[in-house]
C-alpha cells in the first residue's frame, strides 16, 4: 500500500500564474476528494470525483478552479490566475465505494502553495 | 447546517498526563464520527472512528465515544508522550447525494513536553 500522493509538496507563485497539481490516489480506490486547508483551520471540502465523472463541486471552487480524473486513475486541480487568497494546503483524499457508513478517507501529505 | 466545535488549543500538557479534546458535533440524521491527527510536516492520518451511537473507537492509546445525546465525540489518552505532540482534528461524515463529504472542526494543536 503506497498511499496517497500528491506532487509538488510545495509550490511558490507570483499572482496571476496558472498552477497545477496531481494527486496519485490508493489504486483500488474509486472515490477521490480534494479539499482545501488555510493556516489555523480544518480542511473544507473543494470537489469529489467517483472514477472519472466530478459529482460535486463546493462553492469555494471558483470559475478559475478545475479539476479532472481522466480514466479514473490520477487527478489534478488547476488554479488559472492566482489570486493572494488562494495560499493554501490543497490536500487529496481517497476512498474505497464499499461501506457508505465505514467508508474512510485517506489523505496525501499535500501540496503547500504560496501565492506572491 | 452540519458542523463540527472543538475545544481551541494550544493544549500543553507535561509527559505521561491525561489528554481530553472536546468534541460537539451538530448533524442531520446519523453521521459516522473521526478523529484525525496531523504531525508537523505531515497530511492527515486517521487516527480513530466510531459510526453509530455508543460505539467507541480507539488507536494507539487514545479513545473517542460517540454520544449522540450529547452530540460529543471528546478525544481522551490516559498517558500522552512527546511524540503526540500535533494537531487533531474532530470531523463528521455526512452521506449527501450518494458520496462522503468530511466536515472538519478547526482543529486543536497539543503540545507535550518532557
Amino acid at each position: 500500500d503506497t498511499g496517497v500522493s500528491q506532487d509538488p509538496r510545495h509550490k511558490i507563485t507570483k499572482r496571476g500564474q496558472n498552477v497545477t497539481f496531481r494527486c496519485d490516489p490508493i489504486s483500488e480506490h474509486n472515490r477521490l476528494y480534494w479539499y482545501r486547508q488555510t493556516l489555523g483551520q480544518g480542511p473544507e471540502f473543494l470537489t469529489y470525483f467517483q472514477n472519472e465523472a466530478q459529482l460535486e463541486k463546493s462553492r469555494l471552487l471558483s470559475d478559475r478552479f478545475s479539476a479532472e480524473r481522466p480514466k479514473g486513475s490520477f487527478s489534478t486541480l488547476e488554479i488559472q490566475r492566482t489570486e493572494q487568497g488562494d495560499s493554501a494546503m490543497y490536500l487529496c483524499a481517497s476512498s474505497l465505494d464499499s461501506d457508505r457508513r465505514t467508508d474512510t478517507q485517506y489523505f496525501g501529505p499535500g501540496t503547500r502553495l504560496t501565492v506572491l | 447546517g452540519n458542523s463540527v466545535t472543538q475545544m481551541e488549543g494550544p493544549v500543553t500538557l507535561s509527559e505521561e498526563a491525561f489528554l481530553t479534546i472536546n468534541c460537539t458535533y451538530t448533524a442531520t440524521g446519523y453521521p459516522s464520527l473521526f478523529w484525525y491527527v496531523q504531525y508537523p510536516g505531515e497530511g492527515l492520518q486517521l487516527l480513530l472512528k466510531a459510526t453509530k451511537a455508543d460505539d467507541k473507537g480507539s488507536n494507539k492509546g487514545f479513545e473517542a465515544t460517540y454520544r449522540k445525546e450529547t452530540t460529543s465525540f471528546h478525544l481522551e489518552k490516559g498517558s500522552v508522550q512527546v511524540s503526540d505532540s500535533a494537531v487533531y482534528f474532530c470531523a463528521l461524515i455526512m452521506f449527501s447525494g450518494g458520496y462522503n463529504k468530511l466536515i472538519f472542526g478547526a482543529g486543536t494543536r497539543l503540545a507535550v513536553h518532557p
